[in-house]
């Protein structure tokens, strides 16, 4: 398979645990992005890397949260300390920088988190 | 206010319906359009580009109006596998990369 893969699919945590999320871009894909998604809302964007740099990063990421791409390829994301409100499908989205129009955004299946 | 803002729905529609969904965006700044397809529990998929002249793709034709800052998607002869999620999406494209900032999505049900 050869898409945006993202492990693990599902986590349950206990409220104050860290978890870590991560997602295998499509191979060829320099840009790469971490989007939130809670129950009928549409995703939101947290973070974005072009290569290995993080070059915008969304209010909505406190400092509870961090993410890498540490050598360009894949990415992960950490939460620190979780809260119940942090429950949501965090889905991974990768992206290849071109001249010219689209720049389509391909979805990984999520990672699906859940804070009790 | 929302910057992308959708009627959730659901749309209930009998096969071969024909059906439309509307959706207006608050930055005037925003470069491009896009509708993407949502099932339940699954990853968003990209349906089809906007383009200032409209454009369509099979059953499916997407409008867009600047001036208003409105975009629609109709879907003729509805089919079952139709049902999911329609995401209207916007790119502001800021600091030369692509920020998508999603609606709630329009939920349509079509029936046998």
């Amino acid at each position: 398979d050869t898409g945006v893969s993202q492990n693990p699919r599902h986590k349950i945590t206990k409220r104050g645990q860290n978890v870590t999320f991560r997602c295998d871009p499509i191979s060829e894909h320099n840009r790469l992005y971490w989007y939130r998604q809670t129950l009928g809302q549409g995703p939101e964007f947290l973070t974005y890397f072009q290569n290995e740099a993080q070059l915008e990063k969304s209010r909505l990421l406190s400092d509870r949260f961090s993410a890498e791409r540490p050598k360009g390829s894949f990415s992960t994301l950490e939460i620190q300390r979780t809260e119940q409100g942090d429950s949501a499908m965090y889905l991974c989205a990768s992206s290849l920088l071109t001249s010219g129009r689209g720049n389509e955004q391909f979805f990984g299946p999520g990672t699906r988190l859940t804070v009790l | 206010r929302k910057e992308v803002e959708q009627d959730p729905g659901p749309f209930n529609v009998p096969e071969g319906a024909t059906v439309a969904f509307n959706c207006t965006y608050s930055n005037s700044a925003s470069q491009s359009f896009f509708w993407y397809r949502q099932d339940c529990r699954k990853e968003p998929k990209l349906l089809m580009s906007v383009y200032s002249s409209g454009n369509e793709d099979g059953r499916f034709t997407a409008q867009l109006n600047r001036a208003s800052q409105y975009i629609s998607l109709l879907i003729r002869d509805s089919k079952l596998s139709d049902s999911a999620t329609y995401l209207c999406v916007v790119n502001h494209q800021n600091t030369g990369f692509q920020k998508l900032v999603f609606g709630t999505g329009t939920r349509l049900l079509v029936s046998p």
